[in-house]
């Protein structure tokens, strides 16, 4: 079973869509939680940690849900500069990071 | 803001030469990290380091090795390239292990 698991798209979204992702992971033990964000030909780049509580960042909103193991990502009023591919991250104890394999995210004019 | 330089951002090299993936970080991050992308198959950890001179193996070790002589400077070693190690390889630093830091990648073919 992989350990974090996401649906690799591509999302393709109308400017000023709302598009939500999910993400499950299968290690209860996880403690921390992150989505990344990478662009084409770039290299990941943290977009935000995912807190118990949910928390927003601008248009972007994470949730979490332990007791279902899974992360979700929500992003208000798509722009085009929003194309990317989205990583959801675990983190258990003292391990290396857990990377999904990422959900492509297209925002079309 | 902290920088991961790595020293190629394309390489060519033959089946059977001994490659060096040079990666080096300025903020005096303690972890390192080297990860290869492939599509459809995403990031894999090959190896880390939590300190100098110590290295752990990550999933996808077979075929490579690593060096941490200095803190700021993590190499990735492919003692005899082979064509299913053709990828983009990517390097980075963290200081407690969550936000990672990103070199630009190398990606490198190997005929």
């Amino acid at each position: 079973r992989k350990e974090v698991e996401q649906d690799p798209g591509p999302f393709n979204v109308p400017e000023g869509a709302t598009v939500a992702f999910n993400c499950t992971y299968s290690n209860s033990a996880s403690q921390s939680f992150f989505w990344y964000r990478q662009d084409c030909r770039k290299e990941p780049k943290l977009l935000m940690s995912v807190y118990s509580s949910g928390n927003e960042d601008g248009r972007f909103t994470a949730q979490l849900n332990r007791a279902s193991q899974y992360i979700s990502l929500l992003i208000r009023d798509s722009k085009l500069s929003d194309s990317a591919t989205y990583l959801c991250v675990v983190k258990v104890g003292n391990t290396p990071l857990v990377f999904g394999k990422g959900t492509r995210l297209s925002v079309i004019a | 803001d902290v920088k991961v330089t790595q020293s190629s951002r394309y390489l060519v090299k033959r089946t059977g030469e001994k490659v060096f993936l040079e990666c080096v970080q300025d903020m005096d991050h303690e972890n390192m990290f080297w990860y290869r992308q492939d599509p459809g198959l995403g990031l894999r950890l090959i190896y880390f380091s939590y300190d100098v001179k110590m290295k752990e193996k990550g999933d996808i070790p077979e075929g490579y090795s690593v060096s941490r002589e200095k803190k700021e400077r993590f190499s990735l070693i492919l003692e005899s390239a082979s064509t299913n190690q053709t990828s983009m390889y990517l390097c980075a630093s963290s200081q407690g292990g969550e936000k990672l830091f990103f070199g630009s990648g190398t990606q490198l073919s190997v005929l």
